[in-house]
């Protein structure tokens, strides 16, 4: 498996929290990624990021933010946690165009 | 909205036949992937077809990628009980490293 590992696995927590979700990864990659997969939408993607410091915004970043202050962490940020952002997360890095994306085992969070 | 869309959702076959999948995309392209997804797992890279490249092979995969219907299919040939998944397909938004993906093809092959 690719370096990137993903915590939690698993976190129950109640609306209106703040929960931050960690992606590390260690194969230095520039790019990484924050997916939220929910059944009949695939996944989508919530932001990304080029760079340390340097992060844009996904197709559903509402109600989401992020920060990568170094190479290897990514970190995803619910300010307050709201029943509609129960999903499972899933965080990829790869290096750049053409290449592959390698994807984290996942993080299910329910907000209750 | 999302940039690419499988078709069909849903798919059942019998072990020994083939699999086909197809994706529709929105804006032009680098470069087009396909990712298979075992339940509950992340997701593993299956192939990459540049623009400029019409068929791809990797073993049972065969992917074709037409640029003027912004569309690519993937046959997966002799499917075995194994390859039971769901499979998206991925591109760079408007060619940028923004990587996005459609909703997914689950095919269920039974033995």
């Amino acid at each position: 498996d690719a370096g990137i590992t993903q915590s939690p696995r698993h976190k129950v927590t109640e609306t209106g929290t703040p929960v931050t979700l960690r992606c590390h990864q260690t194969e230095n990659h520039r790019y990484m990624y924050w997916y939220r997969q929910d059944p009949g939408h695939g996944l989508r993607l919530i932001h990304y990021s080029y760079g340390v410091k340097d992060t844009d915004k996904g197709e559903v970043s509402d109600g989401y933010s992020v920060s990568r202050s170094k190479t290897e962490d990514f970190l995803l940020t619910l300010e307050s946690a709201t029943s509609s952002q129960t999903s499972v997360y899933f965080c990829a890095i790869r290096s750049g165009q053409p290449t592959e994306a390698f994807f984290g085992q996942g993080t299910r969070l329910t907000v209750v | 909205s999302q940039q690419g869309e499988e078709d069909p959702q849903a798919l059942s076959i019998q072990e020994g036949e083939n699999a086909t999948m197809n994706c529709s995309y929105k804006t032009s392209i680098n470069n087009l992937q396909w990712y298979r997804q075992n339940s509950g797992r992340g997701l593993v890279h299956l192939i990459l077809i540049r623009s400029n490249e019409r068929e791809k092979h990797s073993g049972r995969l065969r992917v074709t990628l037409d640029t003027s219907k912004k569309s690519s299919s993937l046959l997966i040939t002799a499917s075995r009980a194994a390859d039971t998944a769901s499979y998206f397909c991925a591109t760079e938004e408007g060619g940028s490293e923004k990587l996005v993906f459609g909703k997914g093809t689950k095919l269920t092959v039974n033995p």
